[in-house]
């Protein structure tokens, strides 16, 4: 059975700190896909990067950053120098391209999540 | 905005009650999920339709059913309500429905079972 787990249940920091948020799996497969969404205070959840397994680079996407290592099977996201805009629930999450029997289907496995607070 | 629109977004009801909770997906996409996210269990998968049929189902109790219909709506119906299903329902929609689609998330109905 997959597994994500987001060890970090709350993060603190001030405007302008660099920040890592970390997000270990578990999978069987070998093709699965990472996600990462944000929710903030409003509640909704948004996507941010999608990566396959087969994809080891990393990505960099304004103050935010991607590192993917599948030897730890760790997928890490960064931001860098944090704003209070940045406050929000952080969520990793793993699907995985085909299941036992050969279909595929999308369910996303979530970990927990990581509460970002951004102090100005 | 996503383009994924749920209603209703905050939905108050009493234990042992009946609540329908709509979803129309982004236009072009195909599949429809749901997921409950609540303080104890988190975000967890509920069901996936793919063109008006199920295609995967995850832990959704069997008060709990869905259906996508011709027009790629789909509605999660939730019946003998108990306190315990107090949660936040996500609806998400892809194009395809496989393990390599994103997944746009609504932006959810607040369920409040009193």
């Amino acid at each position: 059975a997959q597994k994500v787990t987001q060890a970090q249940t709350e993060i603190s920091v001030v405007e302008k700190e660099d920040v890592t948020l970390d997000c270990v799996y578990e999978t069987r497969d070998t093709t699965y896909y990472l996600f990462w969404y944000k929710q903030p205070p409003s509640g909704e959840l948004v996507f941010l990067i999608r990566r396959n397994s087969f994809d080891e680079q990393n990505e960099i996407s304004g103050r935010y950053s991607w590192n993917f290592q599948k030897s730890t099977s760790s997928f890490n996201f960064t931001i860098t120098a944090s704003q209070v805009v940045d406050s929000a629930v952080y969520f990793c999450a793993l699907s995985e391209a085909r299941d036992a029997g050969g279909t595929s289907y999308g369910k996303l496995t979530f970990g927990q999540g990581t509460i970002l607070t951004v102090h100005p | 905005d996503s383009g994924v629109t749920q209603t209703p977004k905050h939905l108050i009801t009493a234990t042992g009650q009946r609540v329908t909770l709509r979803c129309s997906p982004r236009s072009g996409d195909l599949s429809v999920y749901w997921y409950q996210q609540s303080l104890d269990q988190g975000l967890q998968f509920l069901i996936q339709y793919y063109n008006g049929e199920e295609r995967a189902k995850g832990n959704i109790l069997e008060r709990f059913s869905a259906q996508q219909f011709p027009d790629l709506h789909s509605e999660l119906n939730l019946s003998s309500l108990e306190l315990g299903d107090s949660a936040l329902y996500f609806c998400a929609s892809s194009v395809a429905g496989g393990g390599t689609d994103t997944q746009y998330f609504g932006p959810g109905t607040r369920l409040t079972v009193l």
